[in-house]
């Protein structure tokens, strides 16, 4: 089946510190995209990437695609309240996206 | 900007009630995608739709949805007859063309609660 798996499932971290979340992948990622989601609300788009080993930044958020396009990291840098919500990966397959379950991350002062 | 838009942002109805949640897709976009994400889960896949059409439909997509581009923008998601097991979020999302891989963009969703 096509799956992502996200982990960790939820995070918490200190106020400016540095987290990573992961996003996995058994078959070959052609398009994988990261949304953040407050909870209960929409989608907002982060950052799409397509060709092996790409990475793309955002402010302090930056995202990575292995070269073997299997696996992606979030990486975010001194983290702030802002960073708070539920980070989502989704894999372009065949003419739709398949997400996978987030990460909730939380911000501690 | 341009922006994937959603009416209403929440809809309250009755079991058995029929329902039309409304997307305007955005303008210059050929795909139009429906998702849903029950509360706490993952976002799930109903149905993709070009040239007015179903492209692609998932399993959760049975014969009481459908969809419709009544008009030259919107994109509308109908249940016939609701079940408590439809409250869920509904998204909406559009991309310019296939086969190539664009950001795909969402709506802000509509919450639909079947009392």
């Amino acid at each position: 089946s096509q799956e992502l798996e996200q982990s960790p499932q939820s995070l918490i971290v200190q106020e400016g510190k540095n987290l990573t979340i992961n996003c996995t992948s058994s078959k070959t990622l052609y398009g994988l995209y990261w949304y953040k989601q407050k909870y209960g609300e929409g989608l907002i788009f982060l950052m799409m990437l397509q060709k092996g080993g790409e990475e793309k930044s955002h402010e302090k958020i930056t995202a990575k695609l292995d070269e073997k396009k299997q696996q992606s990291s979030l990486h975010i840098t001194a983290s702030q309240p802002s960073h708070a919500g539920i980070y989502l990966c989704g894999a372009d397959w065949n003419q739709k996206l398949v997400f996978g379950q987030g990460t909730r991350l939380t911000i501690n002062p | 900007e341009p922006e994937v838009t959603q009416t209403p942002s929440h809809q309250v109805t009755q079991m058995g009630q029929e329902v039309i949640l409304r997307c305007v897709p955005i303008s210059n976009h050929l795909y139009f995608y429906w998702y849903r994400q029950i509360l706490g889960q993952k976002v799930e896949f109903l149905v993709s739709f070009y040239n007015n059409e179903i492209s692609e439909k998932s399993e959760i997509f049975d014969d009481q949805f459908s969809v419709e581009r009544p008009d030259g923008s919107n994109f509308t998601l109908k249940i016939r007859s609701t079940k408590l097991e439809d409250s869920a979020m509904y998204f909406c999302a559009s991309i310019p063309d296939r086969p190539r891989t664009y950001e795909q963009y969402f709506g802000p969703g509509t919450r639909l609660t079947v009392t």
